[in-house]
């Protein structure tokens, strides 16, 4: 039961430049969507989010990105840095019970 | 900063034997929750709770499983006879809010190892 699906287990990208992580949902239903960071040996961190009423949230050097007729939504990191070098999951928030379905996460590698 | 906090951070037991997670949420929320991640697997879904009841629990959470607010702080996970399969990070979260739009805390997590 795939959901939320997170197609690129990596992704690599030079420091200054962006960082674009992708995640496709299938359920019509999920209303929010949270993009979590987590290094290793640590508990997710949450990042940024956005309520499917907007198609686009900024938080400094991180913005969302929803589009909800193609039911994908876009984490984009710009400049880059080495500290950002995590995995990213992506997360969308059941409107029923309130659980969060996660993705299976991205680990990005930023290069000095 | 609040944050969640987890203990132990690594936790190795035998199977068939009962382990108890400890999780302290954030201190003024009001919704707890148990995930796990089996390694190289996703973040899944375990059990919520609020106001002194299961909330919601996924297919996972099974009669070996139960959870507990002792107290006003500690939020507990036990696994009455672990199995091989329940060897995974597990971590403890929690929220303000249930529904709407409100985000999700994580701790640390515990490592449980089953051998």
């Amino acid at each position: 039961d795939q959901q939320v699906k997170q197609n690129s287990p990596s992704l690599s990208v030079q420091e200054g430049r962006i960082s674009i992580l992708n995640c496709d949902y299938t359920n019509s239903m999920f209303d929010y969507f949270l993009w979590y960071k987590k290094y290793p040996a640590e508990g997710p961190t949450f990042l940024i989010s956005i309520s499917s009423i907007k198609d686009k949230n900024e938080d400094g050097r991180f913005t969302v990105f929803l589009n909800k007729s193609a039911k994908h939504l876009s984490l984009h990191i710009v400049p880059s840095q080495p500290g950002d070098s995590a995995v990213y999951f992506c997360a969308a928030k059941d409107n029923q019970g309130g659980k969060l379905i996660f993705g299976q996460g991205t680990e990005l590698s930023v290069k000095p | 900063e609040p944050e969640v906090t987890q203990t132990p951070s690594h936790q190795v037991t035998q199977m068939g034997q009962e382990v108890i997670l400890r999780c302290v949420p954030i201190s003024n929320h009001l919704y707890f929750y148990w995930y796990r991640q089996i390694l190289g697997q996703k973040v899944e879904f375990l059990v919520s709770f609020y106001n002194n009841e299961i909330s919601e629990k996924s297919e996972i959470f099974d009669d070996q499983f139960s959870v507990e607010r002792p107290d006003g702080s500690n939020f507990t996970l036990k696994i009455r006879s672990t199995k091989l399969e329940d060897s995974a990070m597990y971590f403890c979260a929690s929220s303000l809010l249930g529904q709407g739009l409100n985000e999700q805390y994580f701790g640390p997590g515990t490592r449980l190892t089953v051998t």
